[in-house]
């Protein structure tokens, strides 16, 4: 059975930091790329970040540029969002998503897997 | 950066066929996928490469995508396809991911 389990979310201060935690099983690990999805409640989803299969390249959406990081440890299967100078806007539910990454072909998948999602929420 | 584009709500009869459009420039030339999110929960992946079903989503569910319009058709509705659908795509222009705006399918 595939699990990714986010952890981390919490109620945090604006300008405060936090940092969330993907565990992931049941694939290997290795030959996905990661990313991660928020979602404000009642409204739609918005990719945030997408992190490589060996952490050599990441990228982001404009809005969090220079504030959040995405990052990976393949050896503990897991992808983490360092996520610095929070605003209200990012209060969010936060999901880890999985994309398999053929390095043969190139070829890039969907979001075949999610987790559950962690709610960070920003506020004074 | 590319937008995709799509209508806020769609409502369908039981039994019906509901078919749930996504705009974009030229999207035909990129893979589109598709999830299926029910309040409180994670989204679903129902097609991806514009029409191939993951193990486990019904026949019913299908799509497809040329020029600037795909197209998710969920045949013979139920009560349980009740959700909010999105597409997605990734834009190796600006090396990123775009999902729809989603849309909300109500089954009368």
């Amino acid at each position: 059975e595939v699990q990714l389990v986010e952890s981390g979310g919490d109620l945090v201060q604006p300008g405060g930091s936090l940092r969330l935690s993907c565990v992931v099983s049941g694939i290997t690990f290795k030959n996905y790329w990661m990313s991660w999805v928020r979602q404000v409640p009642g409204k739609g989803l918005v990719w945030v970040s997408r992190i490589n299969v060996d952490g050599s390249s990441t990228s982001y959406a404009e809005s969090v540029k220079g504030r959040l990081a995405i990052s990976r440890d393949n050896a503990k299967n897991t992808v983490f969002l360092q996520m610095n100078n929070l605003r209200a806007e990012d209060t969010a539910v936060y999901f880890c998503a999985s994309s398999r990454y053929d390095i043969s072909t190139g070829y890039l998948g969907p979001f075949d897997y999610w987790g559950q999602g962690a709610l960070v929420t920003v506020s004074s | 950066s590319y937008v995709l584009t799509q209508s806020p709500s769609v409502s369908v009869a039981p039994g019906k066929t509901a078919k749930i459009t996504c705009g974009g420039n030229n999207i035909g030339n990129k893979n589109v996928h598709w999830y299926q999110q029910k309040p409180g929960q994670a989204p679903v992946l129902v097609v991806y490469d514009d029409s191939d079903r993951p193990s486990g989503i019904p026949e019913r569910f299908s799509g497809s995508n040329s020029g600037n319009t795909a197209t998710l058709t969920i045949n013979r509705v139920e009560a349980g396809d009740e959700a909010d659908y999105y597409c997605h795509v990734w834009d190796g222009g600006s090396d990123s991911w775009v999902f729809g705006g989603g849309t909300e399918l109500t089954v009368l």
